[in-house]
């Protein structure tokens, strides 16, 4: 089947520093999403993209989908941003997870 | 409703005994997913259903696990004699069609197998 792979796993930011989180997919997707889980595991949609780029106030994603890569950017980020991303393909009508990124933002 | 409904949020069952967890989704939304969320891991896929039928069940783990949609709305996951591994937390998700306009999760049931 097809392989998610979220980089880097961990990553601890101080408050107001940027970052950016990849997802490599290892087939062609239907689509892709990103969502946050917070630490009440509740998980967020951030973004339906399967091509191309959107932003939402500080975060913005990119999708290339002939590459087969998506990447999140976080700027001046926020300790409420703490909690791990995950990148999710559409294959077959179902999504399919990656492994996560953990972030912590310090104050 | 406006959002995914998951009960109960939290189960703690012993060993060997029978349990339900109920997912109740965004009205409209004809498909309906099932996943199971282990710590430190991404959730991984066990069922989805479209309207009242499984369209695809491969990641129920065995065949002590089972799923219904009987009117093709609210769900219900099954597990019998519960294991010490089945403990995770489970996740329900609902989209319109096959996620043509992206997937809304609901806050999970954790369950805890003692």
């Amino acid at each position: 089947g097809i392989q998610v792979e979220q980089s880097p796993p961990d990553l601890i930011l101080q408050e107001g520093a940027n970052s950016t989180l990849r997802c490599n997919f290892s087939d062609s997707v239907n689509n892709l999403q990103w969502f946050h889980q917070n630490p009440w595991g509740q998980l967020i949609n951030l973004f339906y993209i399967p091509s191309g780029t959107k932003q939402n106030g500080r975060l913005s994603a990119t999708t290339v989908a002939t590459e087969r890569y998506s990447l999140l950017y976080i700027s001046s980020s926020q300790t409420t941003d703490s909690g791990v991303y995950f990148c999710a393909v559409v294959q077959g009508g179902k999504l399919i997870f990656g492994q996560g990124t953990e972030l912590s933002v310090k104050p | 409703g406006a959002g995914v409904s998951q009960t109960p949020s939290n189960k703690v069952t012993e060993k060997g005994k029978y349990v339900e967890l109920r997912c109740d989704p965004i009205s409209g939304h004809t498909a309906l997913y099932w996943y199971r969320q282990s710590l430190g891991q991404g959730p991984e896929f066990l069922i989805y259903f479209q309207g009242t039928g499984a369209a695809d069940d491969s990641g129920l783990p065995n065949d002590r696990f089972f799923a219904v949609r009987p009117e093709g709305s609210v769900s219900t996951l099954k597990i019998q004699r519960t294991e010490r591994g089945d403990s995770a937390v489970y996740l329900c998700a609902s989209s319109v069609g096959q996620g043509s306009y992206g997937y809304t999760f609901g806050s999970g049931t954790r369950l805890t197998v003692v």
